[in-house]
């Protein structure tokens, strides 16, 4: 099994870009679709991409997501950063044993 | 628009078995649209898939909770058992609707407890 190491936390101004990444500890990262979610204190997890850089209807275009093959790892970009965007974000992949693997979370704090 | 809803005892003693259930709004558990499954989060572990059930009848487990936990489902719902509980096993328990690659729709989730 694989696992997916993401930083604990970042913390970055209103307005400003911040970027987590995502790390698979084994198995190629671009082999599998990742996925990332938001979740806000007290509330279920939502979707903001999908299949690495799709992001659902309703998501701002704020959100983007993007894969490095060269770190083996996925990026979640979150730019004009706002205080609505305060939450946590988790990382999600596959492979064939585990259909459902969760990065361990990143905590994003608007300064 | 699919709803999720979970339900059950918010505590349960060791060596006991927890059982949730999910009530389905808005979709059909016998549609082939989704697989069901439950995830949960723990304090110190984050998120954690339990394991799916397809309309088919087939389900997949997590091997960490292979030996402990069931799924099935009727119509309308989706429900859970895991056996043999300890303190580990507290936290929020999530009702999805996944894809092939990820969740589509999360339940609110249920906080479940374990202590005597």
């Amino acid at each position: 099994n694989f696992m997916l190491t993401q930083p604990h936390s970042v913390s970055e101004s209103p307005g400003k870009t911040v970027t987590i990444s995502c790390t698979r500890s084994s198995g190629n990262i671009a082999s599998n679709y990742v996925q990332w979610y938001q979740q806000r204190p007290g509330s279920a997890p939502t979707t903001v991409i999908y299949e690495d850089n799709q992001r659902p209807s309703g998501v701002p275009d704020r959100f983007s997501g993007s894969i490095d093959t060269s770190s083996n790892s996925a990026s979640l970009t979150i730019s004009g950063l706002k205080t609505e965007d305060e939450a946590d974000y988790y990382c999600q992949s596959y492979d064939s044993t585990i259909p459902y693997v969760f990065g361990s979370g990143t905590k994003v704090t608007v300064l | 628009q699919l709803q999720l809803l979970e339900s059950g005892p918010g505590l349960v003693k060791p060596s006991e078995t927890l059982s949730l259930t999910c009530t389905v709004s808005g979709g059909s558990v016998n549609s082939g649209s989704y697989q069901w499954g439950w995830i949960r989060q723990s304090p110190g572990k984050g998120l954690e898939w339990i394991g799916s059930f397809h309309h088919s009848g087939t389900t997949d487990y997590n091997p960490s909770l292979k030996s402990r936990v069931t799924i099935f489902a009727d119509t309308t719902q989706i429900s859970l058992k895991v056996h043999s509980v300890t303190a580990a096993d507290t936290g929020v328990y999530y009702c999805a609707g996944l894809s092939l690659v990820g969740v589509d729709s999360w339940g609110q989730g249920t906080l479940v407890g374990v202590s005597s």
